[in-house]
């Protein structure tokens, strides 16, 4: 079965750091570009962050560009984000998702669960 | 940046109906648009992608056209299940959403 897991959120004071996880299965995790998507409680979707298959292209929204860093361990299937100077504003469900194509940053055909992550004092 | 701009925001329907969406781009982006359906709780499923090829799984009601800087998302036969927040995407921009609530 294809399957993304993410795991780290929680509750966390502004300015604090979080390092979010995704866990891929059933799919040959080193073909495709992965991202995050977050979404704050009852707005839309927010790409967050873009990772090519070999981590040779990588894409932040505005919001997080110099605070959040993505990557990725194509050995451990797994993918990442580095969450450093949280804002209250970055509170939102926090979703792992796989490029459709390969070849193409398209549309997301997996997603996972997500993972909230919550700042507040 | 691009900006996707849906409408209606919000719209109600009954079931049988037949239903379009529509998603506009703030500059041409040939056919590199996407359409998800997220219910309450759940993460978005992904219907159409290259703006008129169905996903896998993902009944023949759902269709999708357009190029350029304008898109549709029809349902030809509203069915119960329907019921749900549906967004447009063009890689890393999404459309601000449409809710589709029961009449």
């Amino acid at each position: 079965e294809v399957q993304l897991v993410e795991s780290g959120g929680g509750l966390v004071q502004p300015g604090r750091s979080l390092r979010l996880s995704c866990a891929a299965s059933g799919f040959t995790f080193d073909d495709y570009a992965m991202h995050w998507v977050r979404q704050a409680p009852g707005k839309g979707l927010e790409w967050v962050s873009g990772i090519s298959w070999n981590s040779g292209s990588i894409g932040y929204a505005d919001s997080v560009k110099g605070r959040f860093t993505i990557s990725r361990d194509n050995a451990k299937n797994s993918l990442y984000l580095q969450m450093n100077s949280l804002r209250a504003e970055d509170t939102a469900l926090y979703y792992c998702a796989k490029s459709r194509d390969p070849s193409s940053p398209d549309a997301f055909d997996i997603w996972g669960q997500g993972t909230m992550v919550t700042v507040s004092s | 940046a691009i900006q996707l701009t849906q409408s209606p925001s919000s719209l109600s329907a009954s079931v049988g109906d037949r239903v379009t969406i529509t998603c506009r781009a703030s500059q041409g982006i040939s056919s590199a648009l996407a359409w998800y359906q997220q219910k309450p709780g759940k993460a978005p499923k992904l219907l159409i992608y290259d703006a008129s090829s169905l996903e896998s799984g993902v009944p023949s009601r759902f269709s999708g056209s357009g190029s350029g800087t304008d898109f549709t998302l029809t349902i030809s036969s509203l069915q119960p299940e329907d019921f749900a927040t549906y967004y447009c995407q063009q890689f890393n921009n999404f459309g601000q959403g449409t809710k589709l609530e029961i009449k």
